[in-house]
């Protein structure tokens, strides 16, 4: 079984730039999950969906920040207009959803906003 | 509001010694819990998962680990400590009401000596 994959690995970009994050969850599994990891800090979730639904953006910085997943299957996350403090690892995590709490996590983008 | 602490940022252990690795979380109820491992550059891997029930529960590669009510813990154990071992590790709890979102501690950088 093929596990979550994310594209790109790594990424650096001046501020103000854009970037896109892509992610392909594990086949069947309809809750998917994206998290920023700040450097030396845990995963902090940035949103989630179930299908092609949001249940939880609370976390995400509107302003500039934005997810997508239209099919319910692959989800992009993208940030117009970078900022320093964007700088961290995009992790994208899976889940068979309904009765189960485990969450499978892709390798994650790191990305260095300069 | 639920949260995790994980009181040591870095541990430094010998070969062969044993290992425990501390973990209080905060939730008024009985959550559910998970130790995860992240190798150098790459994503999370879930080690093990305690839902209500046996207190001790085991993990992949001789992990286990100990929920307390009493204690608010949730305390990772290994007897004998390998070199592959050297990774972060990241106590996490999910609230069991429905919210499938994981809320993680910051993390503990496990130092194996030779």
């Amino acid at each position: 079984e093929a596990g979550v994959t994310q594209s790109p690995r790594y990424a650096v970009l001046q501020e103000g730039q854009a970037v896109s994050f892509w992610c392909d969850p594990i086949s069947g599994h309809d809750t998917l999950y994206w998290y920023q990891q700040p450097r030396d800090q845990g995963p902090q979730l940035l949103v989630y969906f179930r299908d092609e639904a949001v249940i939880d953006n609370s976390q995400l910085p509107s302003d500039r920040f934005s997810a997508v997943r239209p099919k319910g299957t692959n989800s992009t996350l993208k940030i117009q207009s970078a900022k320093q403090g964007d700088t961290a690892t995009y992790l994208c995590a899976s889940s068979p959803g309904l009765g189960s709490y485990e969450q499978y996590f892709g390798p994650g983008t790191r990305l260095t906003v300069l | 509001a639920q949260s995790v602490t994980q009181p040591d940022a870095r541990v430094t252990v010998s070969e062969g010694a044993s290992l425990q690795l501390r973990c209080k979380y905060s939730y008024f109820g009985t959550p559910y819990l998970f130790w995860y491992v992240q190798y150098p550059r790459q994503g999370l891997q879930l080690l093990l998962k305690y839902y209500p029930g046996d207190p001790v529960v085991q993990g992949v590669n001789g992990f286990e680990a100990e929920f307390s009510k009493s204690n608010s813990s949730f305390h990772l154990r290994k007897a004998s400590v390998h070199w592959s071992d050297w990774a972060v590790y990241f106590c996490a709890v999910s609230p069991s009401s429905g919210s499938w979102q994981l809320i993680f501690g910051s993390g503990t950088q496990l130092t194996v000596m030779p």
